[in-house]
């Protein structure tokens, strides 16, 4: 069984300053990671992605992630945040096995950004 | 191209009643996955269908029933309606395994 930990329910930080949302997943066998956005009565929107390769993943609106098999944490961080950068962000994971595409999310970091 | 459309937006039923939410995945997909989005967490996995096909199933009640059509659209059917099941029903496709899963917008039932 997987499971996916968001360490911050909650992240406030003000504009223009450095931000990073926290995952770790528990998995016993190798997965696939992905963050997810979403914003108020919205769907998710996929913000980056990590299959296979290097560690560093990056995705759209300058966020980054970053792999860790050792600590099995893949942290979302952003260098300058933009007051359009409030949402709720999910960290999901799903299984290598052939046949499964099943997604198990966290339970999502709500991140204010403050003017 | 259009994107996962989901009909209807929002609905509002009774309790014991029997609801049908219905998702039309992107052109080319032949993956479609149903997610229960409560407030305040996570999507929790339903059902996931793979050329009409059931590939996958959730923990959730048999109340709970899912199809896949030959066009790869799909329906969510849920009966004898509780107050717990209201949440936001999210809708996903995918061209395959380990692909990216497109979110439609979602179905937001109340049950009352």
């Amino acid at each position: 069984a997987q499971s996916v930990t968001q360490l911050d329910s909650q992240v406030p930080v003000f504009e223009e300053a450095p931000v990073e949302l926290r995952c770790n997943y528990s998995s016993s066998v190798s997965v696939y990671l992905f963050w997810y956005v979403q914003y108020p009565n919205q769907g998710l929107q996929l913000l980056l992605k990590y299959l296979s390769g290097s560690t560093l993943v990056k995705g759209i609106n300058g966020f980054e992630a970053e792999f860790n098999k050792s600590q099995t944490s893949f942290h979302l961080r952003k260098p300058s945040v933009h007051i359009s950068d409030t949402a709720e962000y999910f960290c999901a994971v799903s299984d290598r096995r052939a046949g499964s595409y099943q997604l198990t999310f966290g339970k999502g970091t709500k991140l204010s950004v403050i003017p | 191209d259009a994107g996962v459309t989901q009909s209807p937006t929002h609905l509002i039923k009774t309790r014991g009643q029997h609801v049908t939410l219905r998702c039309s995945p992107i052109s080319g997909h032949k993956s479609v996955s149903w997610y229960q989005q409560v407030l305040g967490q996570g999507p929790q996995f339903i059902f996931q269908y793979y050329e009409k096909e059931e590939r996958g199933r959730g923990n959730f009640p048999d109340r709970f029933s899912a199809r896949q059509f030959p066009n790869y659209s799909s329906e969510l059917n849920v009966n004898a309606l509780l107050l717990g099941d209201s949440a936001l029903y999210l809708c996903a496709s995918s061209l395959g395994q380990g692909r990216e899963a497109f979110f439609g917008q979602g179905t937001r039932l109340t049950v009352v």
